[in-house]
């Protein structure tokens, strides 16, 4: 069955440092999602992406954060210059479009655990 | 904030009974899904109704939903040992952001 990848399963950075957290979503899918999920917390949207573009982001991703795909398979996520509170499991999520309509079934990667020391 | 919440907070059941979950949330939606997450794994997503819909049934679970209360209700009917997981309900409302409750942690006792 189909699945949406993740890699690394966990990274370890210092604070300052850039991360890019890598997904490669469903092949045939066309709408891409990041969330991520404090220890303890709710999972929380960050930003989807249609068409290579955002289509939508939330508070939380503001300009340390941003999105690409750099080709025609990966998605990623990556941080400027991390903080301590962007300690977090982040998970990619895609969803499929049929005939011009977008399927609302996300189907979610294991997730990164990004570790800022 | 269109954010669900779950009830309860920890559920402990003994393997065969059944589980009932609820999720309430406070906007218009365009539909409410659940998903189920294992310890420290990624979202499996198990169900979704949409707004115009009352009840739905997917093998042992059945979804509820009652948008007059701005309430869901899952129900995981002859529990299993492997059922134990985190379940979260999510609302869409428009556009492509889910919005996750707190969840409810699911233990079945074998």
């Amino acid at each position: 069955e189909p699945e949406v990848t993740q890699t690394p399963s966990h990274q370890v950075t210092q604070m300052g440092q850039e991360v890019i957290l890598r997904c490669v979503p469903i092949s045939n899918h066309l709408y891409f999602y990041w969330y991520r999920q404090i220890l303890g917390q709710k999972v929380e949207f960050l930003v989807s992406f249609y068409n290579n573009e955002i289509s939508e982001k939330s508070e939380i991703f503001d300009d340390q954060f941003s999105v690409e795909r750099p080709d025609g398979s990966n998605f990623t996520l990556k941080i400027r210059s991390t903080k301590l509170e962007d300690s977090a499991m982040y998970f990619c999520a895609s969803s499929e479009d049929t005939g011009g309509i977008r399927v609302d079934i996300q189907y979610f990667g294991a997730g990164t655990r990004l570790s800022v020391l | 904030s269109q954010q669900g919440e779950e009830d309860p907070q920890a559920l402990s059941i003994q393997e065969g009974e059944n589980a009932t979950m609820n999720c309430s949330y406070k906007t218009s939606i365009n539909n409410l899904q659940w998903y189920r997450q294992n310890s420290g794994r990624g979202l499996v997503h198990l169900i979704l109704i949409r707004s115009n819909e009352r009840e739905k049934h997917s093998g042992r679970l059945r979804v509820t939903l009652d948008t007059s209360k701005k309430s869901s209700s899952l129900l995981i009917t002859a529990s299993r040992a492997a059922d134990t997981a985190s379940y979260f309900c999510a609302t869409a409302r428009y556009g492509n952001k889910l919005v996750f409750g707190a969840g409810t942690i699911l233990r079945v006792k074998s």
